[in-house]
């Protein structure tokens, strides 16, 4: 089955630094892939996906890339702010009309003022 | 708009207690629903998957099982809890290509 590996597990960047989470799967037939904010005892909350036709996706101060060939995906938060400090979750899916997704083991952003 | 409510929002419960959370989803009609556990400091571990009414799968092999005996609910019971199953659980939906995750159980066994 699918496997997602996260890297690094905890990233500490002072305000307005930027910041790349990086994420590997196994299947190279997975085609949709979510990122994910979870804030201290908060439900996790969608941020940003991309799907594997697209190479990258932007939204304000975040963006995903995708390499389909090489089959990882980063997420980059640029200007961080301390309020983007959480764990982020990225997942993986293969969509055959039931989707399963797949998590990483996510990473801990401390974003110091 | 649709709205994912999950109860209680936290329990604490003895060992060889039963346990029964509950998830509803409202403003949209036949929904895949999920069932995630979340240990503390820990990723999320799908545990159920539901396309329909009735129908359940199992991802992890454990004391607890599912029913969906509604369109709209989804229910995740256990007959008697272990220490391990301690955690923050989380009912989500699906729409379109998004899940998206009700507010959590916060589950302490004892």
């Amino acid at each position: 089955g699918e496997n997602v590996e996260q890297h690094p597990s905890t990233l500490s960047v002072q305000e307005g630094d930027s910041a790349v989470i990086k994420c590997t799967y196994s299947d190279s037939a997975s085609n949709y892939f979510p990122w994910y904010k979870q804030e201290l005892g908060k439900r996790p909350q969608l941020i940003i996906d991309i799907r594997s036709n697209v190479g990258e996706k932007k939204d304000q101060r975040i963006a995903v890339t995708l390499n389909k060939t090489a089959k990882h995906f980063s997420l980059h938060i640029t200007e961080t702010q301390p309020e983007d400090s959480a764990v982020y979750f990225c997942a993986s899916s293969l969509d055959t009309g039931f989707q399963k997704l797949v998590f990483g083991t996510g990473t801990r952003l401390l974003v110091s003022p | 708009s649709q709205t994912i409510h999950q109860w209680p929002a936290t329990l604490v419960q003895p060992v060889g207690s039963p346990l029964s959370l509950e998830c509803t989803v409202e403003g949209t009609s036949n929904p895949n629903l999920y069932w995630y556990r979340q240990a503390a400091g820990r990723g999320l571990q799908l545990l159920f998957y539901s396309v329909g009414i009735g129908q359940i799968s199992s991802e992890v092999p454990q004391n607890l099982s599912a029913s969906r005996p509604q369109d709209r609910q989804f229910i995740l019971s256990s007959k008697k809890l272990l220490l391990s199953d301690s955690g923050f659980y989380l009912c989500a939906w699906r729409s379109a290509d998004t899940q998206y995750f009700g507010p959590g159980t916060r589950l302490t066994v004892l």
